[in-house]
């Protein structure tokens, strides 16, 4: 499985756009990109998930440049409500695969 | 829209009792899975379950786990004897068959808390 690093934290204030960029280099050619979002004390949350380019759903937007080493999530103006874990996940999910969490990117957003 | 729903939200018990974990997966999803989240730590896999077997299991899920479907609606997970390592908060998940399982619905979560 690809080995992830993301940043550990970051911070934003309400109404800014949020790019949270993950590392990815072993990356295979079968993997994908996932991206999930942890509120506190609660399950994690799907997001988005690509596999090259650019993706968008009513949540966010997935970057992922042609080498595919890494991608970047894109919440775009962010609420206080969007303070949580986002965790980018790599890999070959075949059904019934599990999920392989990092230690994700926790983002605090201020008013 | 659907959920996954667990049961109790919060177990105390004493080291050395057995617990059971309760969840409803969503009703058309044949794929089911146990996580836990060491409070302060990262999601860690536990098992994964489809068609009445298991799938996948991680090092932690050792003899103390065990899995069942007992009925067409309930996953649960049995812990035999709790150690206070044990604290930590479950979340069943579950996806549909017909698609890749990177999109797992996540339930709310049990806090087990060994004493």
């Amino acid at each position: 499985l690809a080995k992830t690093t993301q940043p550990i934290s970051m911070d934003s204030y309400e109404g800014q756009e949020v790019n949270i960029t993950c590392s990815h280099n072993n990356i295979a050619t079968n993997d994908y990109i996932t991206w999930y979002q942890q509120f506190p004390s609660q399950g994690p949350r799907f997001i988005i998930q690509g596999y090259k380019t650019k993706v968008t759903n009513e949540v966010a937007s997935l970057f992922i440049p042609a080498d595919r080493k890494s991608s970047t999530l894109s919440l775009p103006r962010v609420s206080l409500s969007d303070t949580a874990v986002y965790y980018c996940l790599v890999g070959t999910y075949n059904q019934g695969g599990k999920l392989i969490f990092g230690q994700g990117t926790e983002l605090s957003v201020k008013p | 829209e659907p959920e996954v729903t667990q049961t109790p939200s919060h177990q105390v018990t004493q080291m050395g009792q057995e617990v059971i974990l309760r969840c409803v997966p969503i009703s058309n999803h044949l794929y089911f899975y146990w996580y836990r989240q060491i409070l302060g730590q990262k999601v860690e896999f536990l098992v994964s379950f489809y068609n009445n077997e298991i799938s996948e299991k991680s090092e932690i899920f050792d003899d103390q786990f065990s899995v069942e479907r007992p009925d067409g609606s309930n996953f649960t997970l049995k812990i035999r004897s709790t150690k206070l390592e044990d604290s930590a908060m479950y979340f069943c998940a579950s996806s549909p068959v017909a698609r890749d399982s990177y999109e797992q619905y996540f339930g709310p979560g049990t806090r087990l808390t060994v004493t």
